[in-house]
């Protein structure tokens, strides 16, 4: 199907891991982006992508890694995950003009015990 | 951090009652878009505004975009439980960055 899609949906791993979320989208967008959602907080932006292998820092980038080797992937890879870093992640595709519409994936659920 | 605030954080209203939620950036705006998000759902996109003074209405929400392009504002009328979410304005950063505000969560009371 067509669409943005994360995966996994639910992720449950041990402090100090490497854990790798997966985001795909078939628009070919130009753009992707990954964001964290907290309880009480709003959408803050990890990492950004213009286009295959050019990616950016966002907002709140310590502790994670992404790559953009196509233009359809985008994962986000937490090198030794933290407490901290359990979250909701969502990940956004857009066209390539300034005018357009993001798209959200379903989001991931982590949780680092 | 963001450069764009959104007020107020929560909003409490009675079923068919209006209220209003607001985006104010420190910067002038290119434009503005407005995304709800359902109690454990995604984001979706609402609407944009580019112009000066720009309205736009959607059904019983109504969205407007300040004239010196620095602040926005969506009126909804006539509350319905429908409308319980989290609604974000956003703004195109410097470098294609896509942020948003903190977000006006809404709580309907029937």
């Amino acid at each position: 199907d067509a669409g943005i899609t994360q995966s996994p949906r639910y992720k449950i791993t041990e402090t100090g891991r490497q854990v790798t979320l997966m985001c795909h989208q078939t628009w070919s967008h130009s753009y992707m982006f990954w964001y964290r959602q907290d309880l009480g907080h709003g959408l803050r932006l990890i990492y950004y992508s213009a286009a295959a292998d050019i990616t950016d820092k966002g907002e709140v980038p310590d502790g994670y890694v992404v790559s953009r080797s196509k233009t359809e992937n985008f994962p986000l890879t937490l090198e030794s995950a933290t407490r901290s870093q359990t979250s909701v992640y969502f990940c956004a595709s857009r066209g390539g003009t300034e005018n357009t519409e993001a798209f959200f994936g379903q989001g991931t659920r982590l949780t680092v015990v | 951090g963001q450069q764009v605030m959104q007020i107020p954080q929560y909003q409490h209203v009675q079923e068919g009652e209006d209220f209003t939620t607001y985006c104010n950036s420190s910067t002038t705006l290119s434009n503005i878009q407005w995304y709800k998000q359902r109690p454990g759902g995604h984001p979706v996109f609402l609407i944009q505004l580019v112009k000066s003074g720009e309205v736009k209405k959607q059904k019983r929400l109504t969205f407007q975009f300040g004239e010196a392009k620095k602040n926005s504002s969506l009126h909804i009328t006539a509350t319905q439980t429908t409308d319980v979410g989290t609604y974000f304005c956003t703004q195109k950063a410097a470098g294609n960055k896509l942020t948003f505000g903190g977000g006006t969560r809404v709580l309907v009371k029937p």
